[in-house]
């Protein structure tokens, strides 16, 4: 079964500074890997997906994310932080043969400050 | 064109009665997808289901929990003699088919927050 881990519970920026947001999967056969965003009492929202192809992926909002096979991650990465970027982030895994479902990671709450 | 459709937002139940969490998907959209997020937790997989038909229900408590989508209506979680466990928030994704991997994903919605007294 694929599994993801999200290192960092809670990560504080500066406004500014650059978003580092860290997500490590664990697949047998080559994974789907997406980041999503949680707003306060809000559903997720999707930023960005790898499926095939290109490793790194631009998504919304600024955040773009690399796939790295050799070191079976998936950080989100974002240049300059903004105050809008406080939220939580979602890693999640799927597989072909997945049965259409997620697994998600516990979530990194993402705190910018002035 | 509406989002996914969640209700109640906040339903508070108390030991030992049922819980009833609706879910309209998106127009257009004939695969539905529960998830329940606990406190402190990511979100876990519960049911997948299509028009009349439940596809996986892998996820799901073999007791007190089911699922539905009739042919016409919401998707319904039910959650019978609700314990204080079960207090959580419940996040209902629709697709017009196939998966997360498809082009258009899924969507979700804002999720019923369910609190068990």
């Amino acid at each position: 079964a694929q599994s993801v881990t999200q290192l960092g519970s809670h990560v504080s920026v500066s406004e500014g500074a650059l978003v580092l947001l860290r997500c490590n999967y664990s697949s047998s056969v080559p994974p789907y890997l997406f980041w999503y965003v949680q707003y306060p009492n809000q559903g997720l929202q999707l930023l960005l997906k790898y499926t095939t192809g290109a490793t790194l992926v631009k998504g919304i909002n600024g955040f773009e994310a690399e796939f790295k096979k050799s070191e079976t991650s998936f950080h989100l990465t974002k240049p300059s932080a903004h105050m809008s970027d406080a939220a939580e982030y979602f890693c999640a895994v799927t597989v072909t043969g997945g049965g259409n479902k997620l697994t998600f990671g516990t979530g990194t709450q993402l705190k910018v400050e002035l | 064109n509406a989002g996914v459709m969640q209700n109640p937002r906040h339903l508070v139940r108390r030991r030992g009665q049922e819980a009833r969490l609706r879910c309209s998907p998106m127009k257009g959209h004939s695969h539905v997808y529960w998830y329940r997020q606990l406190p402190e937790e990511g979100l876990k997989f519960m049911v997948y289901l299509q028009k009349e038909n439940i596809i996986d229900e892998s996820g799901m408590p073999k007791e007190r929990f089911s699922a539905e989508f009739p042919k016409e209506g919401p998707s319904i979680l039910r959650i019978q003699q609700v314990v204080r466990g079960d207090s959580a928030a419940y996040f209902c994704a629709s697709s017009p088919r196939g998966g997360p991997t498809e082009a258009y994903g899924y969507t979700f919605g804002s999720g019923t927050r369910l609190t068990v007294v």
